[in-house]
C-alpha cells in the first residue's frame, strides 16, 4: 500500500470509445504525474501538475487529456485510442517544489491498457 | 536515444550471492540518480538514491556506487534473497531538467 491508488487496474476499450482512468493520492502530495510503461521499454512521462496546474506535456498526442480538479486527484481521459497505446499507465506523487520533484515518487499499482 | 541505458534485460543470481546491476548514463549534466523496484503487478517503489557529490551510498543490502567519469553506476545487493526478484528502473534527473529519465529495467532473478 503506498497511498496511490488506481483505478481501473485493467480496462479493455475499442478504439472508438471514452473511458477515463482515475489516481486518488493519500499522501499529501501536491505534484501528480502520469507514466506510461509499455513492454521492456523506460517509463516515459506524460504529464506532471504542481498543485494542480499542468506543468508538463510531454508531446502526448490529444487522444489523452488528463485533468486534475485537486492536488489528490488526477484521471486521463481517453478518446479514439490506437491499439498502440496499449500499456501499463502509472500515477505517481510527490512533494512538489524544483529539486523535490527528482525525490521519490510513490506509485500506484497502474491501469492496464488493452485497446483493441 | 536513450540517455539512460540498462544493457541487461535479465539478470540471474544465486540467494546469498551478491547482485550487481548496471545502469550507464550520457547527459553529464545528470546530478542525481535513483534505482526503484517493481514487483509484477505493482508500481515502481524507491529504493536508494545518490547525489553526485558522492560515489557510494549504502542502506542495509543495498548499496550503490557512481562512477561520474565513466558515466556509470551499478546498485549491489548483499546478500540477495528470493524476496529480491523484481525489476530493477535506474533513473537519473539533472538541474536543468528535474524529470525524472528512466531506464528500460532488469529482470533479477534470485534462484534457491
Amino acid at each position: 500500500e503506498t497511498g496511490v491508488t488506481q483505478t481501473p487496474r485493467h480496462l479493455v476499450m475499442g478504439m472508438t470509445n471514452k473511458k477515463s482512468l482515475k489516481c486518488e493520492q493519500h499522501l499529501g502530495h501536491n505534484a501528480m504525474y502520469w507514466y506510461k510503461q509499455s513492454a521492456k521499454k523506460p517509463l516515459e512521462l506524460m504529464f506532471v501538475y504542481n498543485f494542480k496546474e499542468q506543468t508538463e506535456n510531454n508531446s502526448v498526442p490529444s487522444r489523452f487529456s488528463p485533468e486534475c480538479p485537486n492536488s489528490s486527484h488526477l484521471f486521463l481521459h481517453l478518446h479514439t485510442l490506437q491499439p498502440e497505446d496499449s500499456a501499463l499507465y502509472l500515477c505517481a506523487s510527490s512533494q512538489a517544489g524544483a529539486r523535490a520533484n527528482t525525490g521519490e515518487l510513490f506509485f500506484g499499482e497502474g491501469s492496464r491498457l488493452t485497446v483493441l | 536515444d536513450q540517455q539512460v541505458k540498462q544493457n541487461s534485460p535479465s539478470l540471474s543470481v544465486q540467494e546469498g550471492r551478491i547482485s550487481i546491476l548496471n545502469c550507464d548514463y550520457t547527459n553529464s549534466m545528470f546530478d542525481y540518480f535513483l534505482w526503484y523496484k517493481k514487483y509484477p503487478a505493482e508500481g515502481p517503489t524507491f529504493l536508494i538514491s545518490i547525489s553526485s557529490i558522492k560515489d557510494k551510498n549504502e542502506d542495509g543490502r543495498f548499496t550503490v556506487f557512481l562512477n561520474k567519469s565513466a558515466k556509470h553506476l551499478s546498485l549491489h545487493i548483499v546478500p540477495s534473497q528470493p524476496g529480491d526478484s523484481a525489476v530493477y528502473f535506474c533513473a537519473a534527473s539533472g538541474r536543468s531538467n528535474y524529470q525524472l529519465i528512466w531506464g528500460a529495467g532488469t529482470k533479477l532473478i534470485i534462484k534457491p
